[in-house]
């Protein structure tokens, strides 16, 4: 089994659309969590922290649950510079290691 | 500010030849990590260095040595290149932050 798990996806919306993408993890001394944004060909970019008491930036709202070691992000109003991979990563140890997820790929049509 | 620098960009090897990836970062981080990414695999793990003078076995270290040659730099050796290394290679660092800043990338095809 996978330590970070995603739908790969792709989830295909129209603008404007509220997408939610889900991720799991398997270690419950995993200690921090975080999603970060990938473009094609590009390397991964944090998009935001995931913090025990949800947290919005923006249109982006990231949610944790250790009990069900579930992860998720929601996005509001796509747009499509929205379209990207959206990778779900977990922070294990004070060596800053972190595990990642095989990404969801969104695509936002016009 | 160029943040976490990595050369080549792309490369093509003959199986067993070898070569060193090279990285550095100028934001003084304590931190450098090798990780590579293939299709429907995600990010792995190659070898990471907590601190200057240390370096650990990540997920899939086979076929690969590093160096951390100072605080600013972590270079990756493949010694004898197998079509199993193809991939893309990142390199980050983090310092006492969390997040990670990472380099381009290094795209190596190896035939």
């Amino acid at each position: 089994r996978k330590e970070v798990e995603q739908d790969p996806g792709p989830f295909n919306v129209p603008e404007g659309a509220t997408v939610a993408f889900n991720c799991t993890y398997s270690n419950s001394a995993s200690q921090s969590f975080f999603w970060y944004r990938q473009d094609c060909r590009k390397e991964p970019k944090l998009l935001m922290s995931v913090y025990s008491s949800g947290n919005e930036d923006g249109r982006f709202t990231a949610q944790l649950n250790r009990a069900s070691q579930y992860i998720s992000l929601l996005i509001r109003d796509s747009k499509l510079s929205d379209s990207a991979t959206y990778l779900c990563v977990v922070r294990m140890d004070s060596s800053y290691k972190l595990i990642f997820g095989s990404g969801t790929r969104l695509l936002v049509r016009p | 500010n160029a943040g976490v620098t990595q050369t080549p960009k792309f490369q093509v090897l003959k199986t067993g030849q070898s070569m060193t990836l090279q990285c550095a970062q100028d934001m003084n981080h304590n931190s450098m990590y090798w990780y590579r990414q293939d299709p429907g695999m995600g990010l792995r793990l190659i070898y990471y260095s907590a601190s200057e003078g240390t370096t650990d076995k990540g997920e899939v270290p086979n076929g690969y040595n590093v160096s951390r040659l100072n605080k600013r730099e972590f270079s990756l050796r493949l010694e004898s290149a197998a079509p199993s290394q193809t991939s893309v290679y990142f390199c980050a660092s983090t310092g006492q932050t969390y997040g990670y800043t990472f380099g381009s990338g290094t795209r190596l095809t190896v035939v």
